[in-house]
């Protein structure tokens, strides 16, 4: 059974790099059935994508935070990671780690199937 | 960038059955995937591709399609359904979420 887990600091300076790494156990982060994707909750607000990578290190970003994001992947570790540059209290959230099936036929369709439990970063002084 | 519209609330008697709508032109091309999300907890895919429901999801959730909208149904809705629901698609920008629906049981 999948499972995913964050980690990374809980808080981060205006104007500093955020720094999180997901680890996925129970299956491989090389497998070509899954997409890794962050995702980001503000308190008391929805859902928003950030960004994911394929195994071969392939990635796609939300248009509303592309220029400040990087996603990438370590299949050695089982980990994939965000970093998001010249942060601001806008990025004080939940951030959420899940992995995505990479197709759509046989009644999937790019679905998140497995969420980790998110990880709260606070941006402050 | 894709937008994907649900009306913030809704709200449904113990036993009842409520629809929960999402909107956008994404999902002429992709089937909508829903999640639950309670207070404090990370979302649970509910329904995929578009009217397919994971084993662990009672049978009292259903989804549908019809042109740029789709449907998620809670027939027969408990106390344990009350939370916040996110339709999800694709489209040629990323995976964009909807805006949120929460749901009262009453």
């Amino acid at each position: 059974q999948l499972q995913l887990q964050e980690s990374g600091p809980g808080l981060v300076k205006p104007s500093e790099t955020l720094s999180l790494t997901c680890t996925v156990s129970g299956g491989s982060i090389s497998s070509d059935s899954y997409y890794w994707n962050w995702i980001r909750q503000p308190p008391g607000r929805g859902l928003e994508w950030i960004g994911s990578v394929y195994y071969n290190g392939n990635t796609h970003y939300n248009s509303s935070v592309k220029s400040r994001v990087t996603i990438s992947v370590d299949t050695s570790k089982n980990q994939f990671s965000l970093k998001v540059t010249s942060v601001t209290a806008a990025d004080t959230a939940v951030y959420y780690c899940a992995s995505q099936v990479a197709y759509c036929s046989g009644g999937s369709c790019y679905e998140m199937d497995v969420w980790g439990k998110g990880t709260t970063v606070t941006v402050s002084s | 960038s894709s937008e994907l519209t649900q009306d913030p609330a809704v709200s449904v008697a113990l036993g009842q059955t409520v629809r929960i709508t999402c909107q956008g032109d994404s999902l002429r091309s992709y089937y909508a995937n829903w999640y639950q999300q309670k207070p404090g907890q990370a979302p649970v895919l509910v329904i995929h591709g578009g009217n397919n429901r994971p084993s662990r999801i009672p049978d009292r959730f259903s989804g549908s399609t019809s042109g740029n909208a789709a449907y998620l149904t809670i027939t027969g809705a408990q106390a344990e359904d009350e939370a916040d629901y996110y339709c999800n698609s694709r489209d040629s920008s990323g995976n964009p979420f909807g805006t949120g629906t929460k749901v009262t049981v009453l």
